[in-house]
C-alpha cells in the first residue's frame, strides 16, 4: 500500500526558508516510473502545483515560483523534499506531498500523467 | 498558461440525483485532465484520469468524458458520500493547472 507522509516546521517566518520532506512507502522514488510532487492549498482555496521530481533528479517547476523553489530526492531514505525561499504570508498554505504515474495509453499512443496517491497534507503558517 | 475554468462553482443536489460538473479549458489538451474529490480537512482523491479512467476503487456512478477543450464529470445516483469539492486538473502543459473546484452540497 502505498503511503506519503509530509513533515516540517508548521511555522516559518516570513523571509526565510520552508523545508518539508514527503517519506514514502510501499514505492520507490528512485522508479522510472514515478514523479514526486509537491502541491499546495491556502486555507479555504483551491489548489495549485509546486513542481515536480524525477527520480534522475531532473524537476519542472511552476514558473510563478521557480526562483524560490527546490525539489529533491534522497533516494537512501526513499524521500523526497521542498524549500520554498523568501517566504510571505501568501505562502501560508496545506502543502501536499503526491505521486505521478505516467501512463502510456496504447491506443492514442500519447503519455499522461495524473497525482495517484497524495499525502495528507501539513499546514504551514508563515508569520509576519 | 493553460486555464482550466469549472462550472458551476457550487451545486445543491439530493441523494439520487444526476449531477453534472464541465471543466473547459482555455487550449485544446487532448484528452489530459483529470478530476479529484476533495472532503473537508482530506487531500484530494483521484477519481478520474485521463478524461475517462475510473480509478480503481471508484464507484461506477462516477463516469467522465471529453476531449479537446471541453470535459464533463458525471455522478448518477448522487451518494451521501458524494458530498465534497471537485476539481479538474490539466497535466497537458506546465504549469499543471487546477480548476477553481465545484461544491457539491446537500439540498
Amino acid at each position: 500500500q502505498v503511503q506519503l507522509q509530509e513533515s516540517g516546521p508548521g511555522l516559518v517566518k516570513a523571509s526565510e526558508t520552508l523545508s518539508l520532506t514527503c517519506s514514502v512507502s510501499g514505492s520507490y522514488v528512485s522508479s522510472g516510473s514515478y514523479y514526486w510532487s509537491w502541491v499546495r492549498q491556502p486555507p479555504g482555496k483551491g489548489l495549485e502545483w509546486i513542481g515536480y521530481v524525477y527520480y534522475s533528479g531532473s524537476t519542472n517547476y511552476n514558473p510563478s515560483l521557480t526562483s524560490r523553489v527546490t525539489i529533491s530526492l534522497d533516494t537512501s531514505r526513499n524521500e523526497f523534499s521542498l524549500k520554498l525561499s523568501s517566504v510571505t504570508t501568501a505562502d501560508t498554505a496545506v502543502y501536499y506531498c503526491a505521486r505521478i504515474l505516467e501512463d502510456y495509453y496504447y491506443g492514442s499512443g500519447d503519455y499522461f500523467k495524473y497525482f495517484d496517491y497524495w499525502g495528507q497534507g501539513t499546514l504551514v503558517t508563515v508569520s509576519s | 498558461d493553460i486555464q482550466v475554468t469549472q462550472s458551476p462553482s457550487s451545486l445543491s443536489a439530493s441523494v439520487g440525483d444526476r449531477v453534472t460538473i464541465t471543466c473547459r479549458a482555455s487550449q485544446i489538451i487532448t484528452r489530459s485532465l483529470n478530476w479529484y474529490q476533495q472532503k473537508p480537512r482530506q487531500a484530494p482523491k483521484l477519481v478520474i484520469a485521463v478524461a475517462s479512467s475510473l480509478q480503481s476503487g471508484v464507484p461506477s456512478r462516477f463516469s467522465g468524458s471529453g476531449s479537446g477543450t471541453d470535459f464533463t464529470l458525471t455522478i448518477s445516483n448522487l451518494q451521501p458520500e458524494d458530498f465534497a469539492i471537485y476539481y479538474c486538473q490539466q497535466s497537458y502543459s506546465i504549469p499543471w493547472t487546477f480548476g477553481q473546484g465545484t461544491k457539491v452540497e446537500m439540498k
